[in-house]
């Protein structure tokens, strides 16, 4: 069966550092990948979502960046993070080649700026 | 792009009665549309999705309807239940090779005893 890994769990960044979140999908190959953010009580926000290695489509223009290193690893990095970067990042993978395929999530990862 | 408005934002019904939650859409190209729903602190879950080619879905007490010509869809759960006290997100996609999905800002469903 497929497992979605994401870390870390929580996360607290000082502003103007770096950031790095990781998330890697086990049980399947080639899936779709993507980032979404959630602030808090709001919606989700879709970020990045890759359709294969090196393969990265940006949604909402910011200081964020994704990267597609290999076929089931997904990153999410920040060269500066900004107070407005806080809240509920979700990494989530989809079948490869099935449309209409439903997302299935990572358990997130809690980012507070300060 | 796509554009997804759901409302209400917040919802109160007693236990045992029938909870509504309507979504539109902007795309008219969309033709998938799932529904998650996320428990406090935790990550959304798929409870139910419905294709463009069908009108009504049911699975228990939970129902999706669509209607491809307003471009709005709904949930409906019955029966409600403590446990369906959670955060309710639609959904809708256009089934292209990229699959993206866009979500609307969710319905914070409160059951009450």
């Amino acid at each position: 069966s497929q497992t979605i890994h994401q870390w870390p769990a929580t996360l607290v960044q000082p502003v103007g550092s770096p950031l790095s979140l990781e998330c890697t999908v086990e049980g399947t190959s080639n899936p779709n990948l993507y980032w979404y953010r959630q602030a808090a009580g709001r919606g989700l926000q879709l970020l990045f979502y890759s359709v294969g290695i090196g393969q990265i489509s940006s949604e909402v223009p910011q200081n964020l960046s994704a990267s597609r290193p290999q076929d089931r690893q997904f990153i999410l990095s920040s060269k500066k993070l900004l107070l407005s970067d806080s809240g509920f990042y979700l990494c989530a993978w989809s079948v490869p080649g099935s449309y209409n395929s439903p997302l299935h999530f990572g358990n997130g990862t809690r980012l507070t700026v300060t | 792009g796509e554009n997804v408005e759901q409302h209400p934002s917040t919802l109160s019904v007693q236990e045992g009665d029938s909870a509504v939650i309507k979504c539109t859409y902007s795309d008219s190209a969309s033709n998938y549309f799932p529904w998650y729903k996320q428990e406090l602190g935790k990550r959304p879950q798929l409870i139910i999705d419905i294709r463009s080619n069908v009108g009504e879905k049911k699975d228990q007490r939970i129902a999706v309807t669509l209607n491809k010509t307003a471009k709005h869809f709904s949930l409906h759960i019955t029966e409600t239940q403590p446990e369906d006290s959670a955060v309710y997100f639609c959904a809708a996609s256009t089934g292209s090779s990229a699959s993206k999905i866009i979500f609307g800002s969710g319905t914070r469903l409160s059951i009450r005893p």
